[in-house]
């Protein structure tokens, strides 16, 4: 079955550095999404990427979907305390499967 | 106010008992999901619906049960056959339109702990 993995599942970051969290699917994915969750709260949806190659930014994120449509990656550049958090990629493919998130944490 | 509900936010059963989650949506989404989070861990498939009267299983199944006699509402049973069953339980639900849009929104969660 559909299997997403993603790495690293820890990140700590110096505030204004840069970080890359990466995900990757066992099978050719539909789309894919990036949420966050907060800690203590539920995830958020952030971006859906669906075209092979497809690259979207907001703000100090950006986005990119692999050309096979199995891979994604996430890039932050400027890191701020406000980017705490858990971020998670999830494919679809008839049903929505996340990975193990990559936890950040940033020291001021 | 549209959204997704569950509740309770916290729940506290016995080791034994069959324990039901709520979740509710108001968004008209066809889709809905419940989800497992054990701490320092990502979201794992337990269920989906993707119509009325349909569910599959998903990647964690055993021990859990569900139901989806209306579009609104997808019910999760935490059976005495799940064997660690305290842990973070998050519903969504999606659209899936012509545009292949699929975002999901959750519910706040359900932290339950069996004692």
């Amino acid at each position: 079955g559909q299997q997403v993995m993603q790495i690293p599942q820890y990140q700590h970051v110096q505030e204004g550095e840069d970080f890359t969290t990466y995900c990757n699917s066992s099978t050719t994915l539909s789309n894919i999404q990036w949420y966050k969750q907060r800690p203590g709260g539920h995830p958020v949806f952030l971006i859906q990427l669906v075209k092979s190659g497809e690259v979207k930014k907001q703000k100090r994120l950006t986005f990119q979907f692999g050309e096979a449509k199995k891979n994604s990656s996430l890039h932050i550049t400027a890191t701020q305390t406000t980017d705490v958090g858990t971020y998670f990629c999830a494919g679809y493919d008839y049903k929505l499967s996340f990975g193990a998130g990559t936890t950040v944490t940033v020291r001021a | 106010d549209g959204g997704i509900t569950q509740s309770p936010k916290y729940l506290f059963r016995k080791e034994g008992q069959n324990v039901t989650l709520s979740c509710e949506q108001n968004l008209n989404h066809d889709a809905m999901y419940w989800y497992r989070q054990d701490p320092g861990q990502g979201l794992r498939l337990i269920y989906y619906s993707q119509i009325v009267n349909d569910f599959q299983k998903g990647d964690i199944a055993e021990g859990y049960s569900v139901s989806r006699e209306k579009k609104e509402s997808f019910p999760l049973t935490v059976t005495s056959a799940q064997k660690n069953p305290t842990a973070f339980y998050l519903c969504a639900s999606s659209i899936f339109d012509g545009d292949g849009n699929t975002e999901a929104f959750f519910g706040q969660g359900t932290r339950l702990t069996v004692v």
